[in-house]
């Protein structure tokens, strides 16, 4: 059975970082975009980010873009959010989800996320 | 990229049919057949119940359908079940990125 496990949420204070895993288990990460969602409390989904298979290609929502850097380690089935000068924005439950499979260099586009692990809450308060 | 437009509510009795839309522009659901909804209950996680505009993944029941015309897609949920009672997202992708609609509770009367 495909688990996601994220792990690294908090309680942080506003303009400082916080580094998000991942655990993904019993599928073959190595082939598999994934990918970053975000819901603040009571409200609805954002996607966050992106990154193929390989690390190669990495995508970022426009909130996102200079403060967040997606990362992966295939060795280690983990996902990674870094995520820098947070704020009170930023306060949310961020869900892992499994991508699409990706072969002969290229990933398919379409958000077939079938898979997504129970989140982890990052509050920005001070 | 905007959040798509979807209606706050919609509600149904058991065994009916209802629709939940959902709208962007040319640069993202008018743009590509890359269109998935999820379902979420409340303290859950989002569930995909359609991709690519009109497929099902396996396990999810036929009640559950998907169109598009030009900006705007829908979702179709025929014989209303009280399981279905649930928030309901669309998702698009907008070249390079995603971009959710604004969520529709569906309520089962």
């Amino acid at each position: 059975q495909v688990q996601l496990v994220e792990s690294g949420g908090g309680v942080v204070q506003p303009g400082t970082s916080l580094r998000l895993s991942c655990a993904a288990s019993e599928f073959t990460f190595s082939t598999y975009a994934m990918h970053w969602v975000r819901q603040a409390p009571g409200k609805g989904l954002e996607w966050v980010a992106g990154i193929w298979n390989d690390g190669t290609h990495k995508n970022y929502a426009d909130s996102a873009k200079g403060r967040f850097a997606v990362s992966r380690d295939n060795s280690k089935n983990t996902l990674y959010l870094e995520m820098n000068s947070l704020g009170a924005e930023d306060t949310a439950l961020y869900y892992c989800a499994r991508g699409t499979y990706c072969s002969d260099g290229s990933c398919y586009s379409g958000a077939y996320w079938n898979y997504w692990g129970q989140g982890t809450l990052v509050t920005v308060s001070s | 990229h905007s959040a798509l437009t979807q209606p706050r509510s919609v509600s149904g009795s058991p065994g009916q049919s209802v629709t939940v839309s959902c709208t962007g522009t040319s640069s993202d659901v008018g743009g590509y057949n890359f269109v998935s909804w999820f379902q979420q209950h409340p303290g859950k996680a989002p569930k995909l119940m359609i991709y690519d505009v009109t497929k099902r993944p396996a396990g999810v029941p036929d009640r559950f359908s998907g169109s598009k015309s030009g900006n705007t897609t829908s979702l179709t949920i025929s014989g209303l079940q009280p399981d279905d009672e649930a928030d309901y997202y669309c998702c698009s992708y907008a070249g390079k990125s995603y971009v959710f609609g604004t969520g529709t509770k569906v309520t089962v009367l």
